[in-house]
């Protein structure tokens, strides 16, 4: 069974960037989707994107189009999930989640497992 | 995409049986068979519980069981437990968004 480890708490700056990584062990990388979700405080979850490795080309929710950008390293069974222009509201928990890659090409359309989680805080 | 829609909280007693409802429309819940509920207690990741509408991941304890019902999904815990204290979160394919999760409904277990 793969599991997800994510790197640690950050703390940033308004306008600057925040990239989180997302290591998979015990697993075959080139098996899976990997996924971003973010859990703001005492709020509910909201998918960013997502990314299938093998492929290589990610796919973002509209509303993070053009500040997200998510990649995955092969070699290293990482993936990165990359926040620009934060601000104040971006303060949140950053979640990395697999799915499974469908027999018929994509990927199942569930998230399991997930990630620690990683806590990003933006304030000036 | 608008986050589809789930009451506040439900509670129950132990032993009794609760019902999550969660609302979307005929682009994403009614649209496909591709809706997910997962499990998640204070300062803990999500665990999920139900995929593909009704089906249980191995672990799973069979009380908890998925139906659907045009735009609308349920996730149904029977035989309520201390241990089922928790948010529980709906999530919806939704083609081109692609995913939209739910508002998130609390248990309690009285």
């Amino acid at each position: 069974q793969v599991q997800l480890v994510q790197s640690g708490a950050e703390v940033k700056k308004p306008g600057s960037s925040v990239k989180v990584s997302c290591k998979a062990s015990g697993g075959t990388f080139s098996s899976y989707a990997i996924s971003w979700v973010r859990q703001a405080p005492g709020q509910g979850l909201e998918w960013m994107g997502g990314i299938i490795p093998i492929f290589g080309t990610a796919n973002y929710a509209q509303k993070f189009q053009g500040r997200v950008t998510i990649t995955a390293d092969e070699s290293t069974s990482t993936a990165y999930m990359e926040l620009s222009s934060l601000r104040s509201e971006d303060t949140a928990v950053y979640y990395c989640a697999c799915a499974p890659i469908a027999a018929a090409g994509g990927s199942e359309n569930w998230f399991d497992p997930w990630g620690q989680g990683t806590l990003v805080t933006v304030s000036s | 995409q608008s986050a589809l829609t789930q009451p506040r909280s439900v509670s129950g007693s132990p032993g009794q049986s609760v019902t999550i409802s969660c609302t979307g429309t005929s682009s994403d819940v009614g649209g496909y068979n591709y809706v997910s509920w997962y499990q998640q207690h204070p300062g803990k990741a999500p665990k999920l519980m139900i995929y593909d509408v009704s089906k249980r991941p191995s672990g799973v304890p069979d009380r908890f069981s998925g139906s659907k019902s045009g735009n609308t999904a349920s996730l149904t815990i029977s035989g309520l437990q201390a241990e089922d204290e928790a948010d529980y979160y709906c999530c919806s394919y939704a083609g081109s968004s692609p995913y939209v999760f739910g508002t998130g409904t609390k248990v309690t277990v009285l």
